[in-house]
């Protein structure tokens, strides 16, 4: 069955460091892969998606994910991160059958 | 334009009462698609819709349970008798075609309190 990990419940960074966030997935085939965040009062919103092709992809907002097949894994990285980015980051699988299977999710606080 | 939109943002019931939940997906989006997300918890897939038809609806918890979406467009999440593990946010997505590799467009949700 179609699984995603997101190991870390919370995060705290210094606004300006590196972002690191991990997402681990079980699936079958290829799969499809997305990162959302999720800010308060606000729906979630796409980050970033890796379908095939180049296993680095670029996203909104600064944002970059890596597609890693032998680790199974899709983190999602920033080089510098802004007190704005403070939010719910929820890695997810696309499935044959349309469903989406989204982990439990990252909390992000960012320190000035 | 307009994105998807969740009606009404908060709804506070008591036990063993009916709610609806309303989801105008954006316009011309043939996929539709409901999730409840607990606390503390990412999404979970309830029910997905392509056109006026539910495509999948393996994820209701039980027959409690409802979704509807009889002109295409706009969808109403029922839930019957309702229980206080009912509480969550109910998140609707609409996406302009299905797949799996589609982007999904969220709503802000509904918060139902089951008191």
């Amino acid at each position: 069955a179609q699984s995603v990990t997101q190991p870390d419940i919370h995060i705290t960074v210094s606004e300006g460091a590196s972002l690191e966030l991990r997402c681990n997935y079980s699936y079958g085939a290829t799969p499809y892969l997305f990162w959302y965040v999720q800010s308060p009062g606000q729906g979630l919103q796409l980050l970033l998606k890796y379908f095939s092709g180049d296993t680095l992809v670029q996203g909104i907002k600064g944002f970059e994910a890596e597609f890693k097949r032998s680790q199974s894994s899709f983190n999602l990285r920033k080089p510098s991160v802004h007190w704005s980015d403070a939010a719910e980051y929820f890695c997810a699988v696309g499935a044959p059958g349309n469903q989406f299977y989204f982990g439990t999710g990252t909390s992000l606080t960012v320190i000035p | 334009g307009a994105g998807v939109s969740q009606t009404p943002s908060n709804k506070v019931t008591e036990k063993g009462k009916y709610v609806e939940l309303r989801c105008d997906p954006i316009s011309g989006h043939t996929a539709l698609y409901w999730y409840r997300q607990s606390l503390g918890q990412g999404p979970e897939f309830l029910i997905y819709f392509q056109g006026t038809g539910a495509a999948d609806d393996s994820g209701l918890p039980n027959d409690r349970f409802f979704a509807v979406r009889p002109e295409g467009s706009v969808s109403t999440l029922k839930i019957q008798r309702t229980e206080r593990g009912d509480s969550a946010v109910y998140l609707c997505a609409s996406s302009p075609v299905p797949g799996a590799y589609n982007e999904q467009f969220f709503g802000p949700g509904t918060r139902l309190t089951v008191l």
